[in-house]
């Protein structure tokens, strides 16, 4: 199971934010954060915990390893509000993902 | 460019099927597996089931098993997901999705998603 914290995080363009990811039972640094916006299929920012995916600007850095990771955006872009997942591959089938946090104004 | 559409979703009444397919373009469909996850309306994902790239299963959630089954077609470079005895619960928008690694899974590839198609919505609603 992946917890995700906080469930929602309110902040301003510039601002940066850090949002946690925590897993039930040890999965290395296999772990992967997305990010969705409304009406949008998620996008891959982070896998392996800490590698950006083609494309993500290095403003977004992932951390962590065993059971509690964090993704760290720097400098808020007002592109970079939405729901962010984490997901984890250390112990699947299933792949799991957590419930999300969201990045509001 | 990846591309992935979704089609054959739409409204349904329990206990009956529905087959989503999913047709992919831009890379190299045998190279990859491919998985289906779906979303509840406002709510979190959750991963369904995947195949590998030689057709081998990689998995069913609990929530399908059973229910759902997943297969392609390297020559249509298609994915495909036969959903039987629909449930109400099973309402959700479904997306297919390119793992991020080619070739064979191990315990220490696959299961990250790195292509996602626009997504397809399922109703089944009495």
């Amino acid at each position: 199971v992946l917890t995700q914290s906080p469930s929602t995080l309110s902040l301003s363009p510039g601002e940066g934010a850090t949002l946690s990811c925590r897993a039930s039972q040890s999965i290395g640094t296999y772990l992967a954060w997305y990010q969705q916006k409304p009406g949008q299929a998620p996008r891959l920012l982070i896998y392996d915990a800490s590698n950006r995916a083609t494309g993500i600007p290095p403003r977004f850095s992932g951390r962590g390893s065993g059971t509690d990771f964090s993704l760290t955006i720097t400098r808020l872009e007002p592109e970079d509000f939405g729901v962010y997942y984490c997901q984890q591959r250390g112990n699947w089938p299933p792949l799991t993902f957590g419930g999300g946090t969201r990045v509001e104004i | 460019e990846v591309q992935l559409v979704e089609s054959g979703g739409g409204s349904e009444h329990p206990g009956r099927s529905l087959r989503l397919s999913c047709a992919a373009s831009g890379f190299s469909f045998d190279d990859y597996a491919m998985h289906w996850v779906r979303q509840v309306p406002g709510k979190g994902l959750e991963w369904l089931s995947g195949i590998s790239w030689n057709g081998n299963l990689l998995g069913y959630s609990d929530s399908v098993k059973g229910r759902f089954t997943i297969s392609r077609d390297d020559a249509q470079k298609s994915l495909y997901l036969q959903m039987n005895s629909l449930r109400v619960e099973d309402t959700a928008m479904y997306y297919c999705v390119r793992d991020i690694d080619p070739g064979t899974c191990t315990p220490s590839s696959c299961g990250y998603f790195d292509s996602w198609g626009q997504g397809v919505l399922v109703t089944v609603a009495s």
